[in-house]
């Protein structure tokens, strides 16, 4: 199975700050990365696919890069409604695998 | 806007079926891969399986002996069964859409908390 390590697993940010969120798979996986959000008691939201392309009504505040074997996930302006905890997960082979979280935190 | 939800018994006993459904609303089940996915507490999400609305299915290795997905297309569900249930099963379990088999999920269900214990 493809391994995704994410790192950091947790941060502690302020409101307007720029977070910058890291996933490495243990193989290459072209584009075929997704990142997704999770509030406490709320459904996953979807944010990016292919690495870099936003879904619906994602705000452009959120941004992905990264191919083959590094991804990053950037957030340019902390809002309060962002602090959650942020998974990235390859679909490049099944079975499908997911990094293990980052947990934003408001400092 | 199409929404998933899943539903089913919140307490399974153990070496019994763990039943779960997701109801589809707001959109059709067909032309989609519909997925299953788990989080035990304090563990990383796992990929459970997936299943077309033609019926064919994909299921992870380390469960494919104990789980088998449905789909009931009018009535836009999707249905899982894991059996032989032990407290290692004790997750929240979601559902998924996606579009193509190698596609991300674009919407995903609020989640269900089941737990296995006597």
């Amino acid at each position: 199975d493809i391994q995704m390590t994410q790192s950091p697993s947790s941060l502690s940010a302020s409101v307007g700050d720029r977070v910058t969120i890291t996933c490495r798979a243990s193989q290459g996986i072209g584009n075929y990365l997704a990142w997704f959000q999770q509030a406490p008691g709320k459904a996953p939201r979807s944010l990016i696919y292919a690495a870099s392309s936003l879904h619906s009504g994602v705000p452009s505040k959120f941004s992905g890069s990264g191919s083959g074997t590094d991804f990053t996930l950037t957030i340019s302006s902390l809002q309060p409604e962002d602090f959650a905890t942020y998974y990235c997960q390859q679909y490049d082979t099944y079975p499908l695998t997911f990094g293990g979280g980052t947990k934003v935190e408001i400092k | 806007q199409v929404q998933l939800q899943e539903s089913g018994p919140g307490l399974v006993k153990p070496s019994e079926t763990l039943s779960l459904t997701c109801t589809v609303s707001g959109g059709s089940i067909s032309n989609y891969y519909w997925t299953w996915i788990r989080q035990p507490p304090g563990k990383r999400l796992e990929w459970i399986g997936y299943i077309y609305y033609s019926g064919a299915t994909n299921y992870n290795p380390s469960l494919e002996s104990r789980v088998s997905l449905s789909v009931d297309t009018s009535k836009n569900q999707v249905s899982l069964k894991l059996s032989s249930v032990t407290a290692a099963d004790t997750a929240v379990y979601y559902c998924a859409r996606a579009r193509l088999l190698f596609d991300a999920f674009d919407i995903w269900g609020q989640g269900t908390m089941v737990t296995v214990s006597s």
